[in-house]
């Protein structure tokens, strides 16, 4: 069974590059999933972040594509997401998620358990 | 973008009450619909996805129908555990986006 752990560092100042990471474990060697980050905040509800392959091909929410760049390992044991010049805005739960079924457009049938960044200076 | 909506956006009820939650989409999105379930302070869960189908070990409680623009999600029979927020998700066109939720509480 897969499981997902995001981690980051809690605090971002307006302005600088928000960077997290997601350790996933429980998956088969020589299986590849599609990955995305979803993220939660009060105002926008979830929002779609992104979604990455195990060979690095992409695909990113128009809204947020300019400022945003994901990566997996080889293996599929870490993600990782960092946005750019970051507002109150992006002030959220990151979930870090598996794609379903390699369903494209996404859905996700596992998720981590979220981790909250606060935009603050 | 497909814009999603929910109703009721909360919902009263009682344990073995039958709920059901409406989802609508901005455009047909065939059936190409999922939902989840919420508790405070954790990840949403995968209930059910291309719009009928239950995710394996959920609750077969939990039912799905709908295509085309309008969904909904029915508890058969309310139980404590099912106190949460649900959330219904397109996945027919890019970005994939979720409705805003409906919060069923205890009446």
């Amino acid at each position: 069974q897969v499981q997902l752990q995001e981690s980051g560092p809690g605090v971002v100042k307006p302005s600088g590059t928000l960077s997290l990471t997601c350790a996933v474990s429980g998956v088969s060697s020589g299986t590849f999933y599609w990955w995305s980050w979803v993220r939660q905040s009060p105002g926008k509800g979830l929002e779609w972040i992104g979604e990455i392959y195990h060979d690095g091909s992409a695909t990113h929410n128009p809204s947020l594509r300019s400022r945003i760049n994901m990566s997996v390992d080889k293996s599929q044991s870490q993600l990782s997401l960092t946005l750019t010049s970051v507002t109150a805005a992006d002030t959220a739960v990151y979930y870090c998620a598996r794609v379903g079924a390699v369903s494209r457009p996404p859905y996700f049938d596992s998720w981590g358990q979220g981790t909250l960044v606060t935009v603050s200076s | 973008d497909i814009q999603m909506t929910q109703s009721p956006s909360t919902l009263s009820a009682s344990v073995g009450d039958r709920v059901t939650i409406t989802c609508r989409a901005s455009q047909s999105i065939s059936n190409w619909l999922a939902w989840y379930q919420q508790k405070p302070g954790k990840a949403p869960k995968l209930l059910i996805y291309k719009a009928a189908t239950l995710e394996s070990g959920v609750p077969s409680r939990f039912s799905g129908s709908g295509s085309e623009t309008e969904f909904t999600l029915t508890i058969s029979s309310l139980q404590p555990d099912d106190f949460a927020t649900y959330y219904c998700q397109q996945y027919d066109s890019y970005p994939a986006n979720f409705g805003p939720g409906t919060k069923v509480d205890i009446q």
